[in-house]
This record gives structure tokens, C-alpha cells and sequence, in this order.
């Protein structure tokens, strides 16, 4: 398993606005996912976070608005550029460890955009 | 693209009644994750199973993965209201990405 932070934990931003939060890892893990998950819905994954390389989006998602980064194996920001109202959402980071398919996410960080 | 269905949405029961959410994928898997997520909280690895037709207990949950690998269930024997949440499954391929299922929530009442 792995333990997973993140920060801010939750924040209020203004439209037009760019926040970056960060997830923290206790070790190192070979790969590291951006999801966003609506109030009572499921999780949409953003990205794939690549360590040295440039981060793999998903269908609906582009660099632009959702620049990743991913200095090393434990550590990885993603920052939701240019804010709106629609992107008032959690956002989840996970971590896989090793050659398992099993995720395990960080505590979210709960964006409102005014 | 690969799709993840799973029924029901939502399920109400009394404390004591048995619970089942079915997970079906319209593709073939490798494997399949089941998460459980608190309301307020974040999802937490439960199992995963990789064989046809595996079966895995976990005290009062049953996970099973079809013959087909296409779909899967987890049924909750004498629920308590400590298993409220939702409860998600995630179908992984070959290709090694996991796509999330709607979840289903389940509500105990004492």
C-alpha cells in the first residue's frame, strides 16, 4: 500500500483563476493518476502522470487546462488553469505500487470556482 | 472505449438484510478492482480478483468474477451500518488502465 497527501485540502478561487495541488507520496510508485470526481458520481480520470516525460490525457482533457507535472516517483502537481465554475470538482490523485492493478488515492482536495 | 456498467444505483436496506452490486464490462478483462468510499471520503482498495470465475471472501462480502470476465459482483451478507458508502468497481485490460464503474450507494437504516 502507500500513503498519499495532498494539498490544499480544499480551497475557494475565483474564476479566470489557476490552482495547483499537490500529491505527496511516502514512496515511490511507478505510476501516479489525476482523477476528478463530481459529488456523487464516479471517478473520470484526467491523466496519467509520467515521471520524466509528459503526462498522457485522456479524451476531454488537454495540457492547456490541466498541465501536470512529475519531478520524480513520489511526487506530482496538477493545476487547473484559467478556472470556471465548472470545474468546481474533487480531484483525487492515486498511486499504483509495483506491477498491481490496485489504486490507492489520496484524500482529495475540494474545489469550488466563483 | 471500454464501458463499466453497474446496477443498482443506489440501494436502501434494513440493518440485517443482505446487499449485491453487479458490475458488467463490455469488454473482456484481466482483472477487476472493488473500492469502497465513505460518504465525505476518498475510494479505498478492497480486492481484486484476476481469475475466471474467482471467488474471494472478506468476512461478510462475497466477490465473485464471471467465467467471461466481463462481469463481477459483491454481495455484503447481513449488512451493518458500517458498510454504508459507495461501492465501486474498476475493470482493467490488457492495455493496464482501470475505467470506473457509476458505483453503487447503499444506505443502512438501524
Amino acid at each position: 500500500s502507500a500513503v498519499i497527501s495532498q494539498k490544499p485540502s480544499r480551497d475557494i478561487c475565483q474564476r479566470g483563476t489557476s490552482l495547483t495541488i499537490q500529491c505527496q507520496v511516502d514512496s515511490q510508485v511507478t505510476m501516479m493518476f489525476w482523477y476528478r470526481q463530481q459529488p456523487g458520481q464516479s471517478l473520470t480520470l484526467i491523466a496519467t502522470a509520467n515521471q520524466g516525460s509528459e503526462a498522457t490525457y485522456e479524451s476531454g482533457f488537454v495540457i492547456d487546462k490541466f498541465p501536470i507535472s512529475r519531478p520524480n516517483l513520489t511526487f506530482s502537481t496538477l493545476t487547473v488553469s484559467n478556472m470556471s465554475p465548472e470545474d468546481s470538482s474533487i480531484y483525487l490523485c492515486s498511486v499504483k505500487t509495483g506491477g498491481y492493478y490496485e489504486q490507492y488515492f489520496g484524500p482529495g482536495t475540494r474545489l469550488t470556482v466563483t | 472505449g471500454q464501458q463499466v456498467m453497474q446496477i443498482p444505483q443506489y440501494q436502501h436496506v434494513q440493518e440485517g438484510e443482505d446487499f449485491t452490486t453487479y458490475c458488467n464490462s463490455s469488454t473482456t478483462l484481466s482483472n477487476i478492482q472493488w473500492y469502497k468510499q465513505r460518504p465525505g471520503g476518498h475510494p479505498v482498495f478492497l480486492i481484486q480478483l484476476v481469475k475466471s470465475g474467482e471467488v474471494k471472501k472478506q468476512k461478510r462480502l462475497t466477490f465473485q468474477f464471471g467465467e467471461a470476465k466481463k462481469n463481477s459482483s459483491l454481495h455484503i451478507t447481513a449488512t451493518q451500518t458500517t458498510d454504508v458508502g459507495t461501492y465501486f468497481c474498476a475493470g482493467a485490460t490488457n492495455a493496464g488502465k482501470s475505467t470506473f464503474g457509476d458505483g453503487t450507494t447503499l444506505t443502512v437504516k438501524p
